[in-house]
């Protein structure tokens, strides 16, 4: 079992429509978790932070993190075609500072 | 947050050569990190390029198949060396932003191709 898993879609939804993008994973030392975007060409840039369990809003974006159930979400309200990116899931914990990534998800939205 | 530039954006070699790629960020820094992005796969981590020692690798990647300098708080490389297709890829580096746990900054990757 990989230590974190992340459905690599591609996901194709129209414009407005609210997104859901999810991760688990394996290891219960994770403690902070985040998610990147990733345009094409780009390198990942970092759009929501998470420490434990709980929500975090901004603007269009809540991330969730659910330690319980080791599963992780991102929702996009409102999704706009700028939205259109790869967006990758990774969590690390404790002293370790390494950063674990899931495979991605490409995301298309079609205005 | 840390801005990083990275060269050359992409590169296209033939099999055997070595190829150097530079990272340079605005801000003193004192780990850098160097990642492997194949398709369809996960950011791999290399190593960390830590200023006045050797760099650390990560299980799977050899110091003599990717030799990394780290002269001072601001610069890196990274050397592919003796490159066959299976090196093509992109290659990320990345500094912490303000402590690693708070996630890192990338810079925009060097696509390899190997021909």
């Amino acid at each position: 079992q990989k230590e974190v898993e992340q459905d690599p879609g591609p996901l194709s939804v129209p414009e407005g429509a609210i997104v859901s993008l999810n991760c688990t994973y394996s290891n219960s030392a994770f403690q902070y978790f985040m998610w990147y975007r990733q345009y094409s060409r780009k390198g990942p840039e970092l759009l929501m932070y998470t420490y434990s369990s709980g929500n975090k809003e901004d603007g269009r974006f809540t991330a969730q993190v659910d330690k319980s159930s080791k599963y992780i979400s991102l929702f996009i309200r409102d999704s706009q075609p700028s939205d259109s990116a790869t967006y990758l899931c990774a969590m690390s914990g404790g002293s370790n500072y390494k950063l674990t990534f899931g495979k991605g998800t490409l995301l298309t939205v079609n205005p | 947050s840390a801005v990083i530039s990275q060269k050359p954006s992409r590169d296209i070699c033939q099999r055997g050569t070595s190829l150097t790629i530079q990272c340079q960020v605005d801000s003193q820094v004192t780990m850098m990190f160097w990642y492997r992005q194949q398709p369809g796969q996960s950011l791999t981590l290399i190593a960390t390029a830590n200023q006045g020692s050797e760099a650390t690798y990560e299980s799977g990647f050899v110091i003599d198949k990717f030799p990394i300098s780290r002269p001072n708080l601001t610069f890196s490389t990274l050397t592919v060396s003796n490159m066959s297709p299976e090196d093509s890829s992109i290659y990320l580096c990345s500094v912490g932003r303000g402590g690693a746990n708070y996630g890192y900054t990338f810079g925009s990757g060097t696509r390899l191709t190997v021909v």
